[in-house]
This record gives C-alpha cells, sequence and structure tokens, in this order.
C-alpha cells in the first residue's frame, strides 16, 4: 500500500544552519505531496505542497521538490530559526482515492538552539 | 474566515465509556476527515465524510463511528472506550472540489481514558 517514510528524529541544530529532513514515498499512480507542520499543542499546519513531478513547494523559506525518479520530498531550510522548532511530517494523497484520505509519515521533530 | 472548530479541547473518560466529539469545518467545506494521533502509532486517518456519507475508511474497529450533518459539522464517536483509545484527536475539512485539495486541520481534542 501507499506510504511514506522520513527521517527519525530528533534533529537538533544551532541557529542560522542548514536543514534538510528526508522524506521518501511509495505510491501507485501520481500522489500529491505535502508537508505540515505541528507546533507544541497544536494541530497540523500546511507548509508546502506539490502536487506533480519536478513541482516545487516552498513556504517561508522551506522548499521541497517532487523527484518521482527518487520517489522523494525532501524538506530544506538555508537558516533555521528557533521559531521553527516543531514537528515535521512529509505526506502524500494518494491518486486513486479521495484527496481527503492523507497518509503520514512519522514525523520529526526538530529543535533549533539558540 | 474562522478555522476549523474542534469541542471540546480535553476529555477525560473512564474505560468502557463513551465519547462524542464535535467538529465544525471551514464555512464552504464539504468534506470532513478525522484522524488519529499517537505516539506509538503516529498519525492514522480514521473516515471521511462528504455530504453526509462516509466515503472512505481507516482501519479501525466498529467502535469507531462518525457522521456529517446537513451544515456540514462532524461527530465522531468511540464506545467502550480502552486505554489505548487515549490519543489526539484532529479534524480535518477540505473544499474538495477538484485536485489538488488542501487539508485544514483543527486543534485537534486529546482524549485520556482512564
Amino acid at each position: 500500500g501507499d506510504s511514506v517514510t522520513q527521517m527519525e528524529g530528533p534533529v537538533t541544530l544551532s541557529e542560522e544552519a542548514f536543514l534538510t529532513i528526508n522524506c521518501t514515498y511509495t505510491a501507485t499512480g501520481y500522489p500529491s505531496l505535502f508537508w505540515y507542520v505541528q507546533y507544541p499543542g497544536e494541530g497540523l499546519q500546511l507548509l508546502l505542497k506539490a502536487t506533480k513531478a519536478d513541482d516545487k513547494g516552498s513556504n517561508k523559506g522551506f522548499e521541497a521538490t517532487y523527484r518521482k525518479e527518487t520517489t522523494s520530498f525532501h524538506l530544506e531550510k538555508g537558516s533555521v530559526q528557533v521559531s521553527d522548532s516543531a514537528v515535521y511530517f512529509c505526506a502524500l494523497t494518494p491518486g486513486y482515492s479521495s484527496a481527503s484520505k492523507i497518509i503520514f509519515g512519522s514525523g520529526t521533530r526538530l529543535s533549533i538552539r539558540p | 474566515k474562522a478555522g476549523v472548530t474542534q469541542t471540546p479541547r480535553y476529555l477525560i473518560k473512564t474505560r468502557g465509556q463513551q465519547v462524542t466529539l464535535s467538529c465544525s469545518p471551514i464555512s464552504g467545506h464539504r468534506s470532513v476527515s478525522w484522524y488519529q494521533q499517537t505516539p506509538g502509532q503516529g498519525l492514522q486517518f480514521l473516515f471521511e465524510y462528504f455530504s453526509e456519507t462516509q466515503r472512505n475508511k481507516g482501519n479501525f474497529p466498529g467502535r469507531f463511528s462518525g457522521r456529517q450533518f446537513s451544515n456540514s459539522r462532524s461527530e465522531m464517536n468511540v464506545s467502550t472506550l480502552e486505554l489505548g483509545d487515549s490519543a489526539l484527536y484532529l479534524c480535518a475539512s477540505s473544499l474538495d472540489e477538484g485536485r489538488p485539495t488542501e487539508a485544514f486541520f483543527g486543534q485537534g481534542t486529546r482524549l485520556t481514558v482512564v
């Protein structure tokens, strides 16, 4: 079945460091890919998305490119801030079903040191 | 525009009891999905309702049920509560007028079963 695999956390970085969180997927057809972020005590917020191969999603300095050849959607940011500390989820909606059925990765907890 | 509203935010119940959680979607959104979030299993899809009909269902026992009203508000019910049902329950709404569809999440209801 469809699935998402993302790097285990926690990830701890110093402020202004470069961030990469790896994400790979298995899916039938042409899924849409997402990164969601969850701040402490909150629900999920959509960070960015890409709906077809080679699309690049970007928001708040974060970027991810839909790579069909490597089935990957890695999240990157050039210079992280303390306020980026949160849990990040890579996710997909399968190409064959309702777009509202989201399959999530296990999440990566990110902590940024001042 | 108001976001997705979930009530209550916190609940404590005893094993064997039943519980009802409520979700009010963003105005105009007709699709409502429910997810269970636990430290061990991560985020898992429970079910999705669209125009008062269950359109998708995850792999949960029949103790978990839901419904959607004509105004798109949704409720989920868990009967005969078990300790393992302790989790954050998240509701998401989407417009669902075609793909790709962005899902907007509420802050969740934290259920503790004692």
